[in-house]
C-alpha cells in the first residue's frame, strides 16, 4: 500500500523566513508530486508539481524531489502570513492520470 | 486550469437519508475523481468516475453506499447513501485533463444530524 507521510506539525516560521515542508514517500514507482494549499474551511490549491529529480522553482516557492531517498520538500522563501495553512503532499504514479495518495498535511503558521 | 461547480456547497441532513451531490467542469476532462475529507484528516479517495461505465472504488468504499455516475466528460453525481452521523465530512471532486494535474471544486460540507 502506497503511504506518503509528513509531519503534521504545527510548524511556525518567522514572517519573512524560509517555510521547509518535508514528504516522504513508500511507494519507488511513484512518477509525479504535487503540493496543494489547503486554507481552513477551503479546498485544496495546487502550488507546485515536480516529476524530475533536483528543483523547481515557481516565484517564492521551490519544489525539491529526490526519488532515490523517496523524499520530496517544498521550500517557501520569504513567508508571508498569507502562507499560513495546511500544505498537503500528494503522488501518484502517472502524471494526472491516476488516483492520488496524500499525506496528513503539514499545519504552517508564519509569525508576524 | 477548468472551471469546476460543486454543488450543494453544504448541506445538515437527517440520518437514514441520501444526498447527490454534483460536479460539473466547464470542458471535457479525462478523469473525474471523488474525495473525502473527514474533519482534521487529510483526503481519503472513494472512487474515480469512469465515463460510460461503473466507477472504480477504492478499499473500503462500496458501490451501494456510494453511487456515482458520469454520463459524459463534464459532469458526475456523487451519492451518499443511508447516512449516518460518520458520514459527516467534506466531500469533494477533482478533475485532471490529459497530463494534467488534479484540481479541485470547492467541496461539499455534509453534516448529518
Amino acid at each position: 500500500q502506497k503511504e506518503v507521510e509528513q509531519n503534521s506539525g504545527p510548524l511556525s516560521v518567522p514572517e519573512g523566513a524560509i517555510a521547509s515542508l518535508n514528504c516522504t514517500y513508500s511507494d519507488r514507482g511513484s512518477q509525479s508530486f504535487f503540493w496543494y494549499r489547503q486554507y481552513s474551511g477551503k479546498s485544496p490549491e495546487l502550488i507546485m508539481f515536480i516529476y524530475s529529480n533536483g528543483d523547481k522553482e515557481d516565484g517564492r516557492f521551490t519544489a525539491q524531489l529526490n526519488k532515490a531517498s523517496q523524499y520530496v520538500s517544498l521550500l517557501i522563501r520569504d513567508s508571508q502570513p498569507s502562507d499560513s495553512a495546511t500544505y498537503l503532499c500528494a503522488v501518484n504514479g502517472n502524471f494526472g492520470n491516476e488516483k492520488l495518495t496524500f499525506g496528513t498535511g503539514t499545519r504552517l503558521t508564519i509569525i508576524p | 486550469s477548468a472551471v469546476i461547480s460543486q454543488k450543494p456547497s453544504r448541506d445538515i441532513c437527517q440520518r437514514g437519508t441520501s444526498l447527490t451531490i454534483q460536479c460539473q467542469v466547464d470542458s471535457q476532462v479525462t478523469m473525474m475523481f471523488w474525495y473525502r475529507q473527514q474533519p482534521g484528516q487529510s483526503l481519503t479517495l472513494i472512487a474515480t468516475a469512469n465515463q460510460g461505465s461503473e466507477a472504480t472504488y477504492e478499499s473500503g468504499f462500496v458501490i451501494d453506499k456510494f453511487p456515482i455516475s458520469r454520463p459524459n466528460l463534464t459532469f458526475s453525481t456523487l451519492t451518499v447513501s443511508n447516512m449516518s452521523p460518520e458520514d459527516s465530512s467534506i466531500y469533494l471532486c477533482s478533475v485532471a485533463g490529459s497530463n494534467q494535474p488534479q484540481h479541485f471544486g470547492d467541496g461539499t460540507r455534509l453534516s448529518i444530524l
